[in-house]
């Protein structure tokens, strides 16, 4: 089984959409936890940490279910500039170690 | 200010040559990381610095790969006697620390072909 798992898509979705991805992490004892954009052929940039209280900022909210190990992002409202992949990351417990899900592909028509 | 850099974009080599990958931080990150990132798949955790000093290299496949970080600034990745299952992007990263809760910025990577 893998560290973070998430559904590699591609979700298509119309403009103006509300879509929602989610992720299963492995490691219990993961502290930190991230969604990260990366376009094609581009590198990842940071989108939002997770919190335990989830958080939103603002079309995107995540939220984290520790129990489940589980954590989803939405997005409302989609915009063509969101078409994207949207990776899952989770830091190793204990480490400061990174671990990135494959990436689910976003694309977002007219 | 400057991103992370990182050069070259792009690496043809052969099967068997030896190739470097450098990475500039950005300045005042005591944290650089580097990560590969096969087609389809999200980045691997290859090796993370804390200043000069290796602090965790358990990602590196195997011992052909090495990096060094000598001044705790530039890093380098070399690999030796490549092998074409090591074409990939390469991507390097920095932070502010190595808390895991801060965020890395990535460099543009670079592509490595091996013929």
């Amino acid at each position: 089984r893998k560290e973070v798992e998430q559904d590699p898509g591609p979700f298509n979705v119309p403009e103006g959409a509300t879509v929602a991805f989610n992720c299963t992490y492995s490691n219990s004892a993961s502290q930190s936890f991230f969604w990260y954009r990366q376009d094609c052929r581009k590198e990842p940039k940071l989108l939002m940490s997770v919190y335990s209280s989830g958080n939103e900022d603002g079309r995107f909210t995540a939220q984290l279910n520790r129990a489940s190990q589980y954590i989803s992002l939405l997005i409302r409202d989609s915009k063509l500039s969101d078409s994207a992949t949207y990776l899952c990351v989770v830091n190793r417990g204990g480490t400061d170690k990174l671990i990135f899900g494959t990436g689910t592909r976003l694309q977002v028509f007219p | 200010g400057a991103g992370v850099s990182q050069t070259p974009s792009n690496k043809v080599t052969e099967k068997g040559k030896y190739v470097e990958l450098r990475c500039d931080p950005i300045s005042g990150h005591t944290a650089l990381y580097w990560y590969r990132q096969s087609l389809g798949q999200g980045p691997e955790f290859l090796i993370y610095f804390q200043g000069t000093g290796a602090a965790d290299d358990s990602g590196l496949p195997n011992d052909r790969f090495f990096a060094v970080r000598p001044e705790g600034s530039v890093s380098t990745l070399k690999i030796q006697r490549t092998e074409r299952g090591d074409s990939a992007v390469y991507l390097c990263a920095s932070s502010l620390g190595t808390s895991g809760r801060r965020e890395q910025f990535f460099g543009p990577g670079t592509r490595l072909t091996v013929l």
